[in-house]
């Protein structure tokens, strides 16, 4: 069975800079995805960045970027010139291609200070 | 808005009564997830449908049943509450099987069972 893995429960960071939340997975499986959900005090879950697991190149989206490292099973999350909008809980989710469940790690609140 | 409709937003009952948990796809997706999300079991996947068939099982409850209508509306019944089943209840859509296209998240029902 898959896991994942996030040991940072809580972060800060000062608006306009930069910050990364940390995840890691264990899955015996070659193909898959990974994905960071944000859910806001609006509980709604949002997806804000996805990475397929055979490509090499790290995903982007605006500003935030990823670090995939599939050899350690590592996929963080860069946050650059944060916004008091990005305050919320960070999810990092693995799942199987040709699977239907996502795996969630246990999360890492996010806070933004002005 | 993800365009994935789930009714009731809140939901407060009794140990041991019965539930019904609404969710209306995103137009054209055919694949209805439902999650749990609590304090306790982080999210966690139950099931999931796919045009109308059961594809996938989770951690569900034999108390829980979920079906997908032909209009592929689903619902999530609870039955026989017990107050860990206190939550929120996550319905989610993606065009197809697996994670080749992303899954978009509802706004959830939030059930307390007192």
């Amino acid at each position: 069975a898959q896991t994942v893995t996030q040991s940072q429960p809580e972060m800060s960071v000062q608006e306009a800079e930069t910050v990364t939340l940390s995840c890691t997975y264990d899955t015996s499986e070659n193909n898959y995805y990974l994905f960071w959900y944000k859910q806001p005090p609006s509980r709604q879950m949002i997806l804000v960045i996805r990475q397929e697991a055979y490509k090499q190149q790290n995903a982007t989206e605006n500003r935030f970027s990823v670090n995939f490292q599939k050899a350690a099973k590592s996929f963080s999350l860069k946050i650059s010139d944060s916004q008091l909008g990005d305050t919320a809980m960070y999810f990092c989710a693995f799942g199987e291609t040709s699977g239907s469940r996502l795996t969630f790690g246990e999360g890492t609140q996010l806070t933004v200070n002005p | 808005d993800s365009g994935v409709t789930q009714t009731p937003k809140h939901l407060i009952t009794a140990t041991g009564q019965r539930v019904t948990l609404r969710c209306s796809p995103r137009s054209g997706d055919l694949s209805v997830y439902w999650y749990q999300q609590s304090l306790d079991q982080g999210l966690q996947f139950l099931i999931q449908y796919y045009n109308g068939e059961e594809r996938a099982k989770g951690n569900i409850l034999e108390r829980f049943s979920a079906q997908q209508f032909p209009d592929l509306h689903s619902e999530l019944n609870l039955s026989s509450l017990e107050l860990g089943d206190s939550a929120l209840y996550f319905c989610a859509s993606s065009g197809w099987e697996g994670f080749n296209s992303p899954l978009h998240f509802g706004n959830g029902t939030r059930l307390t069972v007192t």
